[in-house]
């Protein structure tokens, strides 16, 4: 079945790096993004990676892709309180249908 | 702005109503796709337009019905409206086959009193 699952809160001072887990069921998942979603507003992708690819840096942000663990992280570096936000791990099937995670609540304390 | 436009903002209606929520999707993009954001189920997804076909479904209940126009614009209609429906609903527009991601609209916040 399909299930992606993440950690639902994670705190960390204003200028650490923060690191977000993710971990999906689906072998056959080729496709997996981050989402990031501020109060009251929609989601707004952050990044993607897709299964040939390890690990994808883009300015603060680096996604690292363990395929054999089915394993996904997000690390936040130099972490900002314009950060705290709630971060969607997901997964597109092979339906085409996006997957996801429960969200985990980002922190950020001065 | 994200590009995908979603109305109402907000709607309050009381149990047994039907309402419906309006979606336009990108600029080029031909899918559409919603789902509902409540405390409980999480993102859970419930339909996806192509081109105006209906491509895939997901955990979308009988009371509730979805349509995609010929200008690509949709509509989502929620009918017999109980209280557990109340809920965030967003829409999403992608090109192709999703694979860059989708976008997604600001939402629509229902709540049925």
């Amino acid at each position: 079945g399909e299930d992606v699952e993440q950690s639902l809160f994670l705190s960390v001072r204003e200028g650490d790096s923060s690191v977000i887990n993710c971990t999906y069921t689906d072998s056959s998942s080729t496709y997996l993004y981050w989402y990031k979603q501020e109060p009251g507003a929609g989601l707004q992708l952050l990044t993607y990676i897709f299964s040939n690819m390890d690990m994808k840096q883009d300015q603060r942000l680096t996604v690292l892709l363990n395929k054999k663990d089915k394993h996904l992280s997000l690390r936040i570096a130099d972490t900002q309180t314009g950060d705290s936000a709630i971060y969607f791990c997901a997964e597109l099937n092979q339906g085409g249908k996006l997957i996801f995670g429960q969200g985990t609540e980002l922190s950020v304390k001065p | 702005d994200s590009g995908v436009t979603q109305t109402p903002k907000h709607l309050i209606t009381a149990t047994g109503q039907r309402v419906t929520l309006r979606c336009s999707p990108r600029s080029g993009d031909l899918s559409v796709y919603w789902y509902q954001q409540s405390l409980d189920q999480g993102l859970q997804f419930l339909i996806q337009y192509y081109n105006g076909e209906e491509r895939a479904k997901g955990n979308i209940l009988e009371r509730f019905s979805a349509q995609q126009f010929p200008d690509l614009h949709s509509e989502l209609n929620l009918s017999s409206l109980e209280l557990g429906d109340s809920a965030l609903y967003f829409c999403a527009s992608s090109g192709d086959e999703g694979l860059y991601g989708y976008t997604f609209g600001s939402g629509t916040r229902l709540t049925v009193v």
